[in-house]
């Protein structure tokens, strides 16, 4: 099992740029979470799918970010425009839901910084 | 999410147990008790969860008071290698209790 993939692992844009990161759960897992990781505010939750629909998207900081989940083994993450304060690392996590025994599998994140 | 309380930070030897513990006093009957850790640069990595049994792992062992509102979290031999944030959660079972919420962690640093 490949585990959680993402890409790219690190990017770096101009303010003002499209930024889109990329998930692949692991296989059979039909949750899905997009976090974000900074120094000041640590890891926060961005958005929740279970099987590919948005179930709780309350963590998205504003109308800059969407994510979409087209099928079950790819998600997007998508920043529009960017700015420098979106400088983090997101990770992307999977999970059976449903399973209260499932601990999430995280990936190893995308470094990103906006210039 | 019932909130956990855990030393910013933590030292131990290589070699010796490390004991990590945390506070969940407002704890509900439904909540488990979730170990994760992050090594620098990396995705947080599961470790061990449990109820109201001690669990153990390849990787570790949980200890949870009777009363639940703490546990324990037992590397029985760190190493250099488990220098890590480590991180307790509370959470529900099912339904909309799918939120990891994450709070600031332990940091253990095993030394030579």
């Amino acid at each position: 099992d490949a585990g959680v993939i993402q890409s790219p692992r690190h990017e770096v844009t101009e303010m003002g740029q499209e930024v889109t990161l990329r998930c692949k759960p692991i296989s059979g897992h039909n949750s899905l979470f997009w976090y974000r990781q900074t120094m000041m505010r640590g890891l926060e939750l961005l958005i929740y799918f279970n099987n590919n629909v948005p179930i709780d998207d309350s963590g998205m900081p504003e109308d800059r970010f969407s994510a979409k989940m087209p099928n079950a083994s790819f998600s997007t993450l998508k920043i529009q425009p960017s700015e420098p304060r979106d400088s983090a690392v997101y990770f992307c996590a999977s999970s059976l839901s449903g399973a209260a025994n499932y601990g999430y599998t995280f990936g190893s994140g995308t470094r990103l910084t906006v210039v | 999410d019932a909130k956990t309380t855990q030393p910013p930070s933590m030292d131990c030897a290589e070699g010796r147990a490390a004991n990590l513990p945390c506070n969940h006093s407002t704890i509900s009957g439904n909540e488990y008790v979730y170990w994760y850790r992050q090594i620098h640069s990396q995705g947080p990595q599961y470790i061990i969860h449990g109820l109201k049994n001690n669990e153990t792992n390849e990787m570790a062992s949980l200890i949870i008071t009777e009363d639940r509102k703490s546990s324990t979290l037992i590397l029985p031999h760190a190493t250099l290698r488990d220098t890590a944030v480590y991180y307790c959660i509370v959470r529900g079972s099912g339904g909309s209790n799918y939120k990891l919420t994450f709070g600031k962690g332990t940091l253990l640093t095993v030394n030579p």
